[in-house]
């Protein structure tokens, strides 16, 4: 089932600039996850925030995550042209609900050279 | 290896056959997942395969049949579908935890058109 959602649905950049995606949910959680997908492929997991975890990075990538706002956001700096794909947000909902992840709409990034 | 394998990678099937995906991984994970994605939208999950056993069907109609041979392998039996079931099926696997589920790792799915 679908408990979040995304903003905004689409992101056009060039590239070297930063782009940010939010995604919103409606329950508590246990942890938040990011991934990604080029198009037609696999999902590739990007990170994890738990939530007692305010911000957690990767490389490029920065993740927060405000429990009280039900809400995170992802940030890619210094973008590039193979960071083009949909970016996904996933909560684990608490109490688990058995292995459950709940993905929200998604959000494409299209970076032009 | 922290490979989810898939096979076919492409399957075009009319709706009177009768076919499997199949899928694999040597992470020694032991929860197993299908999900059916449609373009432009988020994956849906459809079974839960955890210590071998189907932990969830979420009202998956049954011309799609689940199977969990052992604890590295994860089929999907496919039979009389309809054109509507075209789309991405992707197979992913997660460590058990009792904690809540970890990362899960996808394989590059099977993209399936019924005619």
């Amino acid at each position: 089932s679908q408990q979040g959602e995304e903003d905004p649905q689409a992101l056009s950049i060039q590239e070297g600039e930063n782009a940010t995606m939010n995604c919103s949910y409606k329950t508590s959680i246990n942890n938040l996850q990011w991934y990604r997908q080029n198009s037609g492929r696999g999902l590739v997991h990007l990170i994890l925030i738990r939530s007692n975890e305010r911000e957690k990075h990767s490389g490029r990538l920065r993740v927060t995550l405000d429990t009280s706002k039900k809400s995170s956001s992802l940030l890619i700096t210094a973008s590039r042209a193979a960071d083009t794909a949909s970016y996904f947000c996933a909560t684990d909902a608490n109490p688990r609900s058995d292995y459950k992840l709940s993905f929200g709409a998604g959000t494409t990034v299209t970076v032009r050279a | 290896d922290t490979e989810v394998t898939q096979t076919p990678k492409h399957l075009v099937m009319g709706m009177t056959n009768k076919k499997s995906l199949k899928c694999e991984q040597h992470m020694g994970h032991r929860a197993m997942y299908w999900y059916k994605q449609k373009a432009k939208k988020p994956p849906e999950l459809m079974f839960v395969y955890s210590y071998e056993k189907l932990s969830i069907n979420e009202s998956v109609p049954s011309r799609f049949s689940p199977e969990c041979p052992n604890s590295s392998l994860l089929n999907l039996h496919l039979h009389a579908l309809q054109p509507e079931d075209s789309a991405l099926y992707l197979c992913a696997s997660s460590q058990d935890r009792l904690a809540g589920v970890e990362t899960q790792y996808f394989g590059p799915g099977t993209r399936l058109l019924v005619l």
